[in-house]
């Protein structure tokens, strides 16, 4: 059974830095690329970041690029979000999605929660 | 950015037929995805490449469309499927996704 499990978030205050993970399971994490999608309360989503199968290609959403970085793990099973500078307006439930080829995400974590605050 | 534009919210009773419509400002080609989620849980796929069944989804929902115009149909409804529909693209570099249909049963 394919399971994505996200950690590290919390309360932060405004331009300070987090840093979340993703431990995979059920499947060969480094066939696959990854995402962070995110979902302000009561909101739609949003694509973060990407990162291919062996890190070779990686891209941001404008709204994030200079301040986040993703990076992975093979060896471990796990995908990172380092978040720097971070604003009020990166407030929500944070998603790792396995991606498949197409661009389709077939495969989510439960999410894990950024508040930034003072 | 492709910009996906979905009706808010649509009220339908059991049994019945629904059409959730997604409208993308540029054409996508087939590669747009359907998505459920429900209240307090991560989105889960529905539908792939406009008319492709996920695995494991019951064979009453559907898709159709290509370019700029596309629909999921879910027919009959259950119960069940309360829950909000986002579309998403993926033909256009950012990823985006539709602003969600709430799916309320009468």
């Amino acid at each position: 059974e394919v399971q994505l499990v996200e950690s590290g978030g919390g309360l932060v205050q405004p331009g300070r830095s987090l840093k979340l993970s993703c431990v995979a399971s059920g499947f060969t994490f480094s066939n696959y690329g990854m995402n962070w999608i995110r979902q302000a309360p009561g909101k739609g989503l949003e694509w973060v970041a990407y990162i291919s199968s062996g890190s070779s290609y990686i891209y941001y959403a404008e709204t994030v690029k200079g301040r986040f970085t993703i990076s992975r793990d093979n060896a471990k099973n796990t995908l990172y979000l380092q978040m720097t500078s971070l604003r009020s307006e990166d407030t929500a439930l944070y998603y790792c999605a396995r991606q498949r080829y197409g661009g389709l995400f077939d495969y989510w974590g439960q999410g894990v929660m950024v508040t930034v605050s003072s | 950015d492709t910009v996906l534009t979905q009706s808010p919210a649509l009220a339908v009773s059991p049994g019945e037929r629904v059409s959730i419509s997604c409208r993308a400002s540029e054409g996508v080609n087939s590669y747009m995805h359907w998505y459920q989620q429900k209240p307090g849980q991560q989105p889960k796929l529905l539908i792939y490449k406009a008319s492709n069944l996920a695995s494991g989804v019951p064979a009453r929902f559907s898709g159709s469309g290509s370019g700029t115009d596309f629909t999921l149909t879910i027919d009959p409804v259950e119960a069940d499927d309360t829950a909000t529909y986002f579309c998403q693209q993926s033909w256009n570099d950012p990823r985006t996704f539709g602003g969600g249909t709430k799916l309320e049963l009468k």
